[in-house]
């Protein structure tokens, strides 16, 4: 069964610092989506993206954080200048239909982002 | 925005049990999607369940959209069924986002 696949699994990085998350949505899959989760909360939806650019995006994505598709194939996240709130699980996930017609949305495995 | 409870918070079985877990949600939706997190955090996909009724092995799920609640069964609990699970809806006014619920913590002891 086709998967979504998020790079890396879990990284650390210095308050301050740039990081990039990595996905791989299903290959047919139209409609891209970050996630994040907080440890202990809830998950709560950031950005979603189709044909290019942003088309929901929320309170949380703030200047900070930008997507890009910089191929045929791979979606990133990259947040700026982390803060220690930035600690989280971001997971991306994508989907196939919009429109009238709606589809699963399929979650990657997450990525672990520790901000120390 | 939308609002999603799900009940009960905290729920403990025997292994053998069975268990119904419940979500609420305050308008009308597009889609409803069951998930299981894992002790390792992925989310596993159960069911795309925007109405009506599902069902996969010991897992079953009915929504009653005109009603705004999804209900989630499960059979003959085993100890791997432990975890968190999240009820999550696409609001029909407002995008294609997912608003997840607080979850439910499972534990299905031996």
């Amino acid at each position: 069964e086709p998967e979504v696949t998020q790079t890396p699994s879990h990284q650390v990085t210095q308050m301050g610092q740039e990081v990039i998350l990595r996905c791989v949505p299903i290959s047919n899959h139209l409609y891209f989506y970050w996630y994040r989760q907080i440890l202990g909360q809830k998950v709560e939806f950031l950005v979603s993206f189709y044909n290019n650019e942003i088309s929901e995006k929320s309170e949380i994505f703030d200047d900070q954080f930008s997507v890009e598709r910089p191929d045929g194939s791979n979606f990133t996240l990259k947040i700026r200048s982390t803060k220690l709130e930035d600690s989280a699980m971001y997971f991306c996930a994508s989907t196939g239909h919009w429109g009238w017609f709606r589809e699963t949305q399929y979650f990657g495995p997450g990525t672990r982002l520790l901000v120390l | 925005g939308i609002q999603v409870e799900q009940s009960p918070p905290d729920l403990i079985l025997q292994e053998g049990a069975n268990s119904t877990l419940r979500c609420n949600f305050s308008d009308s939706v597009n889609n409803l999607q069951w998930f299981h997190q894992n002790p390792w955090g992925q989310l596993i996909n159960l069911f795309y369940i925007p109405s009506g009724t599902k069902q996969n092995g010991r897992l079953s799920a009915t929504t009653v959209a005109t009603e705004r609640y999804s209900l989630l069964y499960i059979s003959s609990s085993q100890t791997t069924d432990s975890g968190v699970y999240f009820c999550a809806v696409e609001q029909k006014t407002s995008g294609s986002r997912l608003t997840f619920g607080e979850g439910t913590q499972l534990t299905v002891n031996p």
